[in-house]
């Protein structure tokens, strides 16, 4: 069974760069057609989708995100990674790694996150 | 960007049924997932697709389509369903970059 652990620096500067890791364990990340993903939610407020890293190692990302953060993959560690610069009070939320998958039906295609991390809690604050 | 817009907040009583929606542009070519978030954990997949539930999902939820509306439907809520749930798809101007609703907090009376 394939689970996702984040981990990073808890607090950040403003100005600087967010890092953080997801690790998989239970599956590899360079096999099967997975979109490996990175979704935040600020403290009582919703979900926002960040970006992906397919298997093979194209990339995605949300527009309000593109110019500030690299997603990346590190098959020898079986991990994915954020990168997020010139962060902000407003980049302070919990960080979930998870993995996406793309379904094609007859009656149309369909995307969904279907393991999650547990989520870290990233503080931006001097 | 294609936006999805839910009710905030919907109550049920405790047995009955409950409808959640999700409206937009982009769900008249993809399906929405569903999302279900309870305080302080992480979000659990309860429907994907045209109405595919993961395993350990209860049969009680269900999912469907007409129009621009996706719908998660809960027959029988029980008390453990109190929760924020989310609908998430794809944007309907950039087929890369997916988009999830602002959330439905459900409460179960």
């Amino acid at each position: 069974q394939v689970q996702l652990q984040e981990s990073g620096p808890g607090l950040v500067k403003p100005s600087q760069t967010l890092s953080l890791n997801c690790n998989v364990s239970g599956g590899s990340i360079s096999s099967g057609s997975y979109h490996w993903s990175w979704i935040r939610q600020p403290a009582e407020k919703g979900l926002e989708w960040i970006g992906h890293i397919y298997t093979n190692e194209r990339t995605n990302y949300n527009p309000s995100f593109k110019t500030r953060i690299t997603i990346s993959a590190d098959t020898s560690k079986n991990q994915f990674s954020l990168k997020m610069s010139s962060v902000s009070a407003a980049d302070t939320a919990v960080y979930y790694c998870a993995r996406g998958r793309v379904g094609i039906a007859t009656t149309g295609t369909y995307y969904y996150l279907d393991v999650w991390g547990k989520g870290t809690t990233v503080t931006v604050s001097s | 960007s294609s936006e999805l817009t839910q009710d905030p907040a919907v109550s049920v009583a405790l047995g009955q049924t409950v409808r959640i929606t999700c409206q937009g542009d982009s769900l008249r070519s993809y399906y929405a997932s569903w999302y279900q978030q309870k305080p302080r954990q992480a979000p659990l997949l309860v429907i994907y697709g045209r109405n595919n539930r993961p395993s350990g999902i209860p049969d009680r939820f269900s999912g469907s389509t007409s129009g621009n509306t996706a719908s998660l439907t809960i027959i029988g809520a029980q008390a453990e369903d109190e929760a924020d749930y989310y609908c998430n798809s794809r944007d309907n101007n950039d087929v890369q970059f997916y988009v999830f609703g602002p959330g439905t907090r459900l409460t179960v009376l």
